[in-house]
């Protein structure tokens, strides 16, 4: 089974407002993956786990936080929603074995209003 | 730095007609080249991938050829069908699972 879940699917949020994605998979990955997706440009990486360790990019730091409490699950943290916060938000994994092969989840699309 | 650039934003085509998406890359390294295909409503999946070991890869008709000399990765089908309509991506993998750098995504859109 190569699923990847995420919840949930869809999300509407108050500006200022805190938000939390979910996202679990049952493949024993070592590497899980939040990425913001934007219409017509490419997933943009936000931040990444490689067994407990937290990898977040440098121009999203500040923004999103995350945590995995478990091989199995990882959730995405906005603290105070922006009106720039909406996008689809795409977790994925994947394994050192799997030759940066991504498996994604059908993706949680967050609405700020 | 590395760089991945899809130039076509949209493609439209007509079943059974031959589709060739344009992608090229710039890195200094020995990368693993990747499509990845997101159709409507679902998650990016692998579509095909190559490595400087091997460089053509194909999947479900489609191919891709790994050009060391044009820095090209393009992606073909000999004849499209309406479900081939998504998102295509070629993507850059140099130095780690986690270093994937991605085109812009190209629209295919096949006319009935």
């Amino acid at each position: 089974d190569t699923t990847v879940k995420q919840n949930p699917r869809y999300k509407l949020a108050r500006v200022g407002k805190p938000v939390n994605l979910i996202c679990s998979q049952t493949m024993n990955h070592d590497t899980m993956y939040w990425y913001q997706k934007k219409p017509n440009q490419a997933p943009k990486l936000l931040l990444f786990y490689y067994d407990k360790i937290l990898n977040r990019e440098a121009d999203t730091f500040e923004k999103f936080q995350s945590s995995r409490p478990n091989n199995s699950f990882c959730s995405l943290y906005i603290g105070s929603a922006g009106l720039e916060y909406s996008a689809m938000y795409l977790c994925a994994s994947s394994t050192t074995y799997s030759g940066n092969t991504l498996y994604f989840g059908e993706g949680s699309r967050l609405i700020v209003v | 730095g590395n760089s991945v650039t899809q130039m076509q934003g949209q493609v439209t085509l007509s079943e059974e007609e031959f589709l060739f998406i344009n992608c090229t890359y710039s890195t200094t390294g020995y990368p693993t080249l990747f499509w990845y295909v997101q159709y409507p409503g679902e998650g990016p999946q692998l579509l095909l991938k190559v490595t400087t070991a091997n460089n053509k890869g194909s999947s479900r008709g489609f191919e891709a050829t790994y050009d060391k000399g044009t820095t090209s990765f393009h992606l073909q089908k000999a004849s499209v069908q309406e479900s081939d309509s998504a998102v295509y991506y070629c993507v850059l993998g140099d130095g780690g699972n986690y270093q994937l750098i991605w085109g812009s995504g190209t629209k295919l859109i096949i006319k009935p």
